[in-house]
């Protein structure tokens, strides 16, 4: 059965310092992999998602996901953090074939940002 | 565009009730998820449709919830009794089907408190 795992509860770094996410995926093939992010009291919206070819993948904001298949891993990444990407952060995979549009989604990573 | 709109975006309900949360999926969008966010068990998909009609409603918890999509612009999630274990947030998304399993989009969910 496919499962997501972000070992990471709650996160917090400095401003302008690095940030990265980890998440683990339990799938029997590459699946498709997702990241997403919830600010408080809003809905998810997509940061990047990986399918096929390279493994680094940029996204929206600044963000880019790097997909190990040897580590089964798709961890999250951003050189420098702004206080406003403090928020929830989730992983998510989606099967193969993808229409059936199912995603299974990690518990989340609570990120906060000091000045 | 104006998003997928959910509504009511708050309902306090006594333990019993019946509850009604609404969502107006993207035009366009051939499929409509409803999710249950709660601390415990994270983001859940309770059912999914295509053009209206439920594909896989394997999440849904038991027999007091139930989903509807009578037309392709509107979906109902019904909670009918209620109890303080349904307390979470609920959220509706919708994609087309040529952007699977991209194409999410979510609303704002509807946060839902049973006392």
């Amino acid at each position: 059965a496919q499962s997501v795992t972000q070992p990471d509860i709650h996160i917090t770094v400095s401003e302008g310092a690095s940030l990265e996410l980890r998440c683990n995926y339990s799938y029997g093939a590459t699946p498709y992999l997702f990241w997403y992010v919830q600010s408080p009291g809003q809905g998810l919206q997509l940061l990047l998602k990986y399918f096929s070819g390279d493994t680094l993948v940029q996204g929206i904001k600044g963000f880019e996901a790097e997909f190990k298949r040897s580590q089964s891993s798709f961890n999250l990444r951003k050189p420098s953090v702004h206080w406003s990407d403090a928020a929830e952060y989730f992983c998510a995979v989606g099967a193969r074939p993808g229409n059936t549009g199912k995603l299974i989604f990690g518990q989340g990573t609570t990120l906060q940002v000091k000045p | 565009d104006a998003g997928v709109i959910q509504s009511p975006r708050h309902e306090v309900t006594e333990m019993g009730q019946e509850v009604t949360l609404r969502c107006k999926p993207i035009s366009g969008h051939d499929y409509l998820f409803w999710y249950r966010q709660t601390m415990m068990r994270g983001l859940e998909l309770l059912i999914y449709f295509n053009n209206n009609v439920p594909i896989d409603d394997s999440g849904m918890p038991e027999d007091r919830f139930s989903a509807k999509m009578p037309n392709a612009s509107f979906s109902t999630l019904k909670i009918q009794p209620s109890e303080p274990r349904d307390s979470a947030v609920y959220f509706c998304a919708s994609s087309p089907m040529d952007s699977l399993p991209y194409g999410y989009t979510f609303g704002s969910g509807t946060r839902l408190t049973v006392v």
